[in-house]
């Protein structure tokens, strides 16, 4: 109940496309979902994130989805970059521990 | 600059030699933890620090020590190296009662 699940583990997208990738998790006591962005040789940084009370974040190019009833929530890089190329990473974490629960990861890679 | 160190940054080491990855916020973060990260498996907690004095297992707690007896530092120590624990090591902080982890660079680790 406590797992956060990622998919998909890899995904190669041209330059100017959507990514998107996707988190599913049980725990509904849940109540905040950030996704990090970590590039090679770096730790990974907070990209964004979201709390259940909307439905979509948007921060420049990157924009989280929220789907309470569904436990799902994906992020969607619009205009995609070969800067973009990084490993991203889901997590959860509820507001009486602040310990966060990690996806998997996926590898994006973005084609020039 | 705002951040958390930890050295060294690669290490080659045999099995049953004993070892030390340091880790260090100029933050004054009440919190810091431990993660390996591992290829399909993302990223696991190892031990966690709610402040000075206070350590906790995390997820995956076998093999690893850690001490804080200073706020900003939280070593991690490997008592007896085995070939298992090669993997890439992160520390990372953040105040009290807030979300957002702030990682450090990394470590990479190889047993022999």
């Amino acid at each position: 109940q406590q797992q956060v699940k990622q998919s998909p583990q890899s995904l190669i997208v041209q330059k100017g496309g959507i990514p998107i990738i996707n988190c599913a998790y049980e725990n509904t006591a849940f109540d905040y979902f950030p996704w990090y962005q970590q590039f090679p040789g770096k730790g990974p940084a907070l990209l964004i994130a979201i709390r259940p009370d909307v439905s979509e974040k948007k921060e420049g190019r990157f924009t989280i989805s929220f789907n309470k009833s569904a436990k799902q929530f994906s992020l969607h890089i619009m205009d995609s970059q070969p800067g973009d190329s990084a490993t991203y990473f889901c997590a959860a974490s509820t507001q009486s521990n602040y310990q966060l629960i990690w996806g998997a990861g996926t590898k994006l890679i973005i084609k020039p | 600059e705002a951040q958390v160190t930890q050295n060294p940054r690669y290490l080659i080491t045999v099995t049953g030699k004993k070892l030390t990855v340091t880790c260090s916020q100029n933050m004054n973060h009440e919190y810091m933890s431990w993660y390996r990260q591992d290829p399909g498996l993302g990223l696991r907690q190892i031990y966690y620090s709610m402040n000075v004095e206070v350590t906790d297992k995390g997820d995956v707690p076998e093999g690893y020590k850690v001490s804080r007896k200073e706020k900003r530092n939280f070593p991690l120590i490997l008592e007896s190296p085995s070939p298992n624990q090669t993997s890439l090591y992160f520390c990372a902080s953040r105040p009290g009662l807030v979300n957002e982890q702030f990682f450090g660079p990394g470590t990479r680790l190889t047993v022999l």
